[in-house]
């Protein structure tokens, strides 16, 4: 199976912050690893896909790059509704498997 | 718009199965998979399988083998997720998700259902 690394595990930031976090395949995955949102008690949603493509809806804030094994996520001004967690996920190769997530509280 | 809808809790007790739906509107539901992925409490996502309702071609982490199946209905797109010999570690909250896919794109879960608790406990 393809682990899935994140860091940091959490992050204290405050509004308007840039931040970034990783994510990290344990073997190579081309472009096939997705960024999802998680607020406490909801549904996942969706925020890139493909490594760098942004999910329709979802706003110009957030982007995503990499290939291969080290991907990233990119808040540019981080704004309430943003405190949340974050999960990569790769398609790559059966089993799809999730990051452990990066929680981002605020400062 | 696109809409999954899941069944209500369900709370059983070790050794007994649960069934959880997932009713699709808003698409054209055989033009796309719903991938199975749960949440144990303050835990993070876990894969569990997902199935292509084009065809019905699944395939169940390795974990799962044999414990669920994932069954889809088109005529009245829905989907199931059946969990069998049920342990008090499958407590989690269950979501169903529509699998969309592209060339160079690889899956990639749009939308999700809101969620099905199930407490396993005796």
């Amino acid at each position: 199976d393809i682990q899935m690394t994140q860091s940091p595990s959490s992050l204290s930031a405050s509004v308007g912050d840039r931040v970034t976090f990783t994510c990290r395949a344990s073997q190579s995955i081309v472009n096939y690893l997705n960024w999802y949102q998680q607020k406490p008690g909801k549904a996942p949603n969706l925020l890139i896909y493909a490594a760098s493509i942004l999910e329709s809806g979802v706003p110009s804030r957030f982007s995503g790059s990499g290939y291969g094994t080290d991907f990233t996520l990119t808040i540019s001004g981080l704004q309430p509704e943003d405190f949340a967690t974050y999960y990569c996920q790769q398609s790559y190769s059966h089993p799809q498997t999730f990051g452990q997530g990066t929680k981002v509280d605020i400062k | 718009q696109v809409q999954l809808d899941q069944s209500g809790a369900e709370v059983k007790k070790p050794g007994a199965s649960v069934k959880v739906s997932c009713k699709a509107s808003g698409y054209t539901f055989a033009n796309y998979g719903i991938t199975w992925v749960r949440q144990a409490p303050g835990q993070g996502l876990e894969w569990m399988g997902w199935i292509s309702a084009f065809n019905g071609d699944t395939n169940y982490a390795q974990k799962f083998q044999g414990r669920v199946t994932m069954p889809t209905d088109t005529s009245t797109s829905t989907a199931y997720m059946e969990l069998r010999s049920l342990r008090s570690d499958d407590t989690a909250v269950y979501y169903c998700a529509r699998v969309s896919r592209g060339y160079g794109y690889g899956f990639y879960f749009d939308f999700w259902g809101q969620g099905t608790l199930v407490t396993v406990s005796s």
